[in-house]
């Protein structure tokens, strides 16, 4: 079974601070994505990823960038937290992107409240 | 461009009773895949069920299956014989060239099964 992971299940942060959100999934998936879930907006990509130190914008990147420096982790990172990225974040993978069938396996979640 | 309609913010459904859970979509591709997710209130997405638009039949998994009319553009999901563990927001999401094979995701239902 695919295994994604996310480090948190909740955090609190304060406005200004940076933040980090990881990802790690366990099967040699080429392809990595970072969601935002917003009550009544479904999933909103932000950033995705089909290698190792490549990435992509997705359609809300403003305040957010990523890393990738190893296959198997993808990181989120909010430079400066601000109100308004109090969100669930959703980590997936995939194995192929040009692929209409191809499945994404998803973390738990990150549920992330900036005070 | 793609969009996904889910237009049931919530529903009730006694236990033991089938559920037919609304998608409607909108694409120009003559090529694009469809799924359904189900997301308990623990947060991870769960892929339950996929169809490709070529598809000739109408997919099934266990209790679930998709019932896909492609002139109407629907894609509605059934579970059939209910359970308690079904309650849980489901994502309609489809993909295609029109998209960058990125998910496009509705804003999902609320189902709540009652003893």
């Amino acid at each position: 079974d695919v295994k994604v992971t996310q480090s948190s299940r909740y955090l609190v942060k304060r406005t200004g601070e940076k933040v980090f959100l990881e990802c790690v999934q366990d099967m040699d998936h080429e392809n990595m994505f970072w969601y935002r879930q917003d009550p009544g907006l479904g999933l909103r990509l932000i950033y995705f990823s089909y290698d190792v130190k490549m990435k992509e914008k997705g359609d809300i990147p403003e305040g957010y960038s990523v890393s990738r420096e190893k296959k198997e982790r993808f990181s989120l990172i909010l430079e400066s937290a601000s109100t308004n990225q109090t969100s669930m974040y959703l980590c997936a993978s995939s194995l192929e992107v040009a692929a209409v069938q191809e499945t994404q396996y998803f973390g738990p979640g990150t549920r992330l409240l900036v005070l | 461009a793609q969009k996904i309609t889910q237009t049931q913010p919530g529903m009730f459904v006694q236990e033991k009773e089938a559920v037919t859970l609304d998608c409607t979509y909108d694409t120009s591709d003559p090529s694009y895949g469809l799924f359904w997710y189900k997301q308990p209130s623990s947060g991870e997405m769960i892929f339950l069920i996929y169809q490709g638009s070529y598809d000739q039949q109408n997919a099934t998994e266990g209790r679930y299956s998709l019932n896909f009319q492609k002139a109407r553009k629907s894609a509605n999901l059934v579970i059939s014989a209910s359970q308690l563990g079904d309650s849980a927001m489901y994502f309609c999401a489809m993909r295609g060239m029109d998209s960058n094979y990125q998910l496009i995701w509705g804003a999902g239902t609320k189902l709540i099964i009652k003893p």
